[in-house]
């Protein structure tokens, strides 16, 4: 089992609509978790950090279930600026001090 | 402005030339990494530093050497460079442990690497 999977998508969805990703991991000891964004080319950038409680940032809601080992973020009134492709994150420890552990990305596109 | 900085962002090299990926930050930090992308597998870390002079190996580390001599400065080398490691790199820095537990890396802008 891949440590963190991903949705694949493409998702391709009209301006305004709510769109939700999933994500798995398989590391239980898993501590930290983020959901970063990466644009067609650039660099990764960290889009928010997801804590137990849940968290807000805006129109981006981040929610974390330790029990089913699942991490899901939910856009709400999509955006074409939204367009990118959304990476789930996981520091795991154990291994590597400084590792972060990448899923594959889930392609978002919005579309007029 | 913070940030981290790679050099070249494109390189096109020939099968065992040896190369060297600079890769700075300006913002004190601790940790920096070296991570590869590629289509269908993600990023994966190459090597890390927790510190000058302390460096061990990620997920993918053969056929890459790395330095820490000074705070601000991760070079990667490719001491014999083969078709396999064309890909996409990215330089990461944090400000120490618990800034990567709670916030990742920051990114460099990332270098493409082309051996043929």
């Amino acid at each position: 089992r891949k440590e963190v999977e991903q949705d694949p998508g493409p998702f391709n969805v009209p301006e305004g609509a709510t769109v939700a990703f999933n994500c798995t991991y398989s590391n239980s000891a898993s501590q930290s978790f983020f959901w970063y964004r990466q644009d067609c080319r650039k660099e990764p950038k960290l889009l928010m950090s997801v804590y137990s409680s849940g968290n807000e940032d805006g129109r981006f809601t981040a929610q974390l279930n330790r029990a089913s080992q699942y991490i899901s973020l939910l856009i709400r009134d999509s955006k074409l600026s939204d367009s990118a492709t959304y990476l789930c994150v996981v520091r795991s420890y154990g291994g590597s001090q400084g590792n972060l552990i990448f899923g594959k990305g889930t392609k978002l596109s919005v579309k007029p | 402005e913070a940030q981290v900085t790679q050099n070249p962002r494109y390189l096109i090299t020939v099968t065992g030339k040896k190369l060297t990926v600079t890769c700075s930050q300006n913002m004190n930090h601790e940790y920096m990494s070296w991570y590869r992308q590629d289509p269908g597998l993600g990023l994966r870390q190459i090597y890390y530093s927790m510190n000058v002079e302390v460096t061990d190996k990620g997920d993918v580390p053969e056929g890459y050497k790395v330095s820490r001599k000074e705070k601000r400065n991760f070079p990667l080398i490719l001491e014999s460079p083969s078709p396999n490691q064309t890909s996409l790199y990215f330089c990461a820095s944090s400000l120490d442990r618990a800034e990567v537990d709670n916030y990742g890396y920051t990114f460099g802008s990332g270098t493409r690497l082309t051996v043929v």
